[in-house]
């Protein structure tokens, strides 16, 4: 099976833009979950999406935001960037069942610079 | 909600030597506590996992040891090798979050000397 997949790998934006960033999960896995990523705060949990519902929700201003979509594939928002927003955004998928269940299967990230 | 600490943030050891990292977590309802490995520019990995009904786990030359009492619990890698330096994250999931969402340790970068 292919692996999670980011898009895109980079992305430079000025303050105040917005950012939108696609993740497509593993075939077959309806759980996804974003975090972010930074020198300073380390790996930190943003939102997980389950069959295109939010279930769980990190502690981030409202400025994020995600979604899921009927085919698993989830996107996030970022709206009016800030430079503290630079960062790595993963996103991981995880299965329903089977020996893997708890399992978090990271993308390669979406690096965001925020000039 | 969860608290998960790690200890050291920096590590230097030999080849051949043991390396040992260690977490504590603040919430005694955790029940699953994965280990991952990140190199460099590359996206995280698991290594492996205990759950909270079991002591210790093996898997080759990578153990995990968790104890519920104190609240802690520890990545031992033994007969380092170069390949094994990377920077290493344990975790916990938030209360009532299936698992799906994960607090992490601060992260150790291990670095082992050939």
């Amino acid at each position: 099976k292919a692996g999670v997949t980011q898009t895109p790998r980079y992305l430079i934006k000025t303050r105040g833009q917005q950012v939108t960033l696609s993740c497509s999960p593993i075939s077959g896995h309806r759980s996804v979950s974003w975090y972010q990523q930074t020198p300073g705060q380390g790996l930190q949990f943003l939102f997980e999406y389950f069959s295109e519902t939010q279930r769980n929700k990190g502690n981030f201003p409202g400025r994020f935001s995600g979604r899921q979509f009927s085919n698993s594939r989830s996107e996030m928002n970022v709206s009016t960037l800030e430079l503290g927003d630079s960062a790595l955004y993963l996103c991981a998928s995880s299965p329903n069942s089977g020996s893997s269940y708890n399992e978090q299967f990271f993308g390669p990230g979406t690096r965001l610079t925020v000039l | 909600g969860e608290n998960v600490e790690q200890h050291p943030s920096t590590l230097s050891v030999q080849e051949g030597d043991s390396a040992v990292i260690k977490c504590t977590y603040s919430d005694s309802a955790s029940n699953y506590f994965p280990w991952y490995k990140q190199e460099l520019g590359k996206r995280p990995q698991l290594i492996i996992d205990i759950r909270s009904n079991v002591g210790e786990k093996k898997d080759q030359r990578i153990a995990v040891t968790l104890n519920k009492t104190a609240k802690h619990f520890s990545l031992h890698i033994t007969e380092t090798q170069p390949e094994d330096s990377a920077v290493y994250f344990c975790a916990a999931p938030q209360r009532d979050t299936g698992r799906r969402a994960l607090t992490f340790g601060s992260g150790t970068r291990l670095q082992v000397q050939p």
